[in-house]
């Protein structure tokens, strides 16, 4: 068990419709990051927490909002989907013996 | 950010077969992770190996910091290890920088 729950699995959205994807860690690790995975493209960061209320961008934040009010939580919300943004998304935790990763949601936007 | 390239991009073994499996990366670093992909997606994380050689069952890692290579060996290949596996790379800033990976497909 890599400590980190992301849900849900899978979603199938609309196109312009707002969708959350949720990510929580057992303990309380500082650090915790959301990736997508795509073709061609690998891992990439959308966005990143350093702490409670503390976040900031990574490669590819354009049409995501991230927020972290408690520290096990760090829901990833896509404000209006894209179908651009079909992939599938990675939530992470940095630990003292490197990043681990949640089992993944994969998003569809139609 | 960070380069990191791996090869092969694709690997076809028999079971029982050895097999190496090579990353290079840009610049130093802090963090250099390898991971494994299962069929379903999940990323499983193999070693934690910014530098030094480390070993889990039939699955050793071994870093070269100062010539920026990283190399995974996988001996006496199972079917459950087909999958695709990354090598990831940090070097200060906040990101996990991926490879490409290498597609790994375990024939019985």
């Amino acid at each position: 068990d890599a400590g980190i729950t992301q849900s849900p699995r899978y979603k199938i959205t609309e196109t312009g419709r707002q969708v959350t994807l949720m990510c929580h860690q057992t303990w309380s690790h500082s650090y915790m990051f959301w990736y997508r995975q795509d073709l061609g493209h690998g891992l990439r960061l959308i966005y990143y927490s350093a702490a409670a209320d503390i976040t900031d961008k990574g490669e590819v934040p354009d049409g995501y909002v991230v927020s972290r009010s408690k520290t096990e939580n760090f829901p990833l919300t896509l404000e209006s989907a894209t179908r651009s943004q079909t992939s599938v998304y990675f939530c992470a935790r940095r630990t003292d013996y490197g990043y681990t990763f949640g089992s993944g949601t994969r998003l569809t936007v139609v | 950010g960070i380069q990191v390239e791996q090869s092969p991009p694709d690997l076809i073994l028999q079971e029982g077969a050895n097999s190496t499996l090579r990353c290079n990366f840009s610049d130093s670093v802090n963090n250099l992770q390898w991971f494994h992909q299962n069929p379903w997606g999940q990323l499983i994380n193999l070693f934690y190996i910014p530098s030094g050689t480390k070993q889990n069952g039939r699955l050793s890692a071994t870093t070269v910091a100062t010539e920026r290579y990283s190399l995974l060996y996988i001996s006496s290949s199972q079917t459950t290890d087909s999958g695709v596996y990354f090598c990831a790379a940090q070097t200060g800033a906040n990101n996990l920088f991926f490879g490409t990976g290498t597609r790994l497909t375990v024939i019985p």
